[in-house]
């Protein structure tokens, strides 16, 4: 199993550009999110999945979307960059469940000037 | 849900020496989870321990829970400089999955 892959893993965008960070998992799990990290903030949650058509906002879902049309995918799409979503861009993915622990792909470091 | 404050916020030992970390939260829970973050890369789980649970063990960790002060602490016994990471407590509540970390005790591990 590769487990849960994301690309890119850098990324430079200028200013009201957008793009759409990849996320995909093999592991047939149900739930699925997004996480940014920025430096002595921890993780922020993005937005979530529990399945495939079924999304809900997390912590700081402002400036992104997400769709879910397959278990394994969850793209997020930045529709306008600004610099204050430069960071470092986590996903992950386990069982839906009480008792099931996450699995975090290696991440997309973004920056936007 | 809610997210775990962890203390300290840095810790700096010898390799050899143990390492606690502690992990606080604010309402009931049906477990917390422990994750392991290197440098740059993404979290990695290190141990869960449900409600009901006081003490649970995976090779040299140690995890404690108390539910009645709302605390956790994770021991790392013999800490090796591989060890030197960040560490992050997630209390589940409520529905599943849904995570929310703090941010986290920096462990230094030095030779």
């Amino acid at each position: 199993n590769a487990g849960v892959t994301q690309t890119p893993k850098f990324q430079v965008l200028k200013t009201g550009q957008s793009m759409t960070l990849q996320c995909a998992q093999d592991m047939n799990h149900e739930y699925m999110s997004w996480y940014r990290q920025d430096p002595g903030m921890g993780l922020r949650l993005i937005h979530y999945s529990v399945g495939a058509g079924i999304t809900d906002q997390g912590e700081v879902p402002n400036g992104y979307n997400v769709s879910r049309s397959t278990t394994e995918d969850f793209p997020l799409r930045l529709l306008s960059a600004a610099p204050s979503q430069t960071s470092v861009y986590f996903c992950a993915s386990s069982y839906f469940g009480l008792d099931y622990e996450q699995y975090f792909g290696p991440g997309t470091r973004l920056t936007v000037t | 849900s809610q997210q775990g404050e962890e203390d300290p916020q840095a810790l700096s030992i010898q390799e050899g020496e143990n390492a606690t970390m502690n992990c606080s939260y604010k309402t009931s829970i049906n477990n917390l989870q422990w994750y392991r973050q290197n440098s740059g890369r993404g979290l990695v789980h290190l141990i869960l321990i449900r409600s009901n649970e006081r003490e649970k063990h995976s090779g040299r960790l140690r995890v404690t829970l108390d539910t009645s002060k709302k605390s956790s602490s994770l021991l790392i016994t013999a800490s090796r400089a591989a060890d030197t990471a960040s560490y992050f407590c997630a209390p589940v509540e409520g529905t599943a999955s849904k995570l929310t970390f703090g941010t986290g005790t920096r462990l230094q591990v030095t030779l």
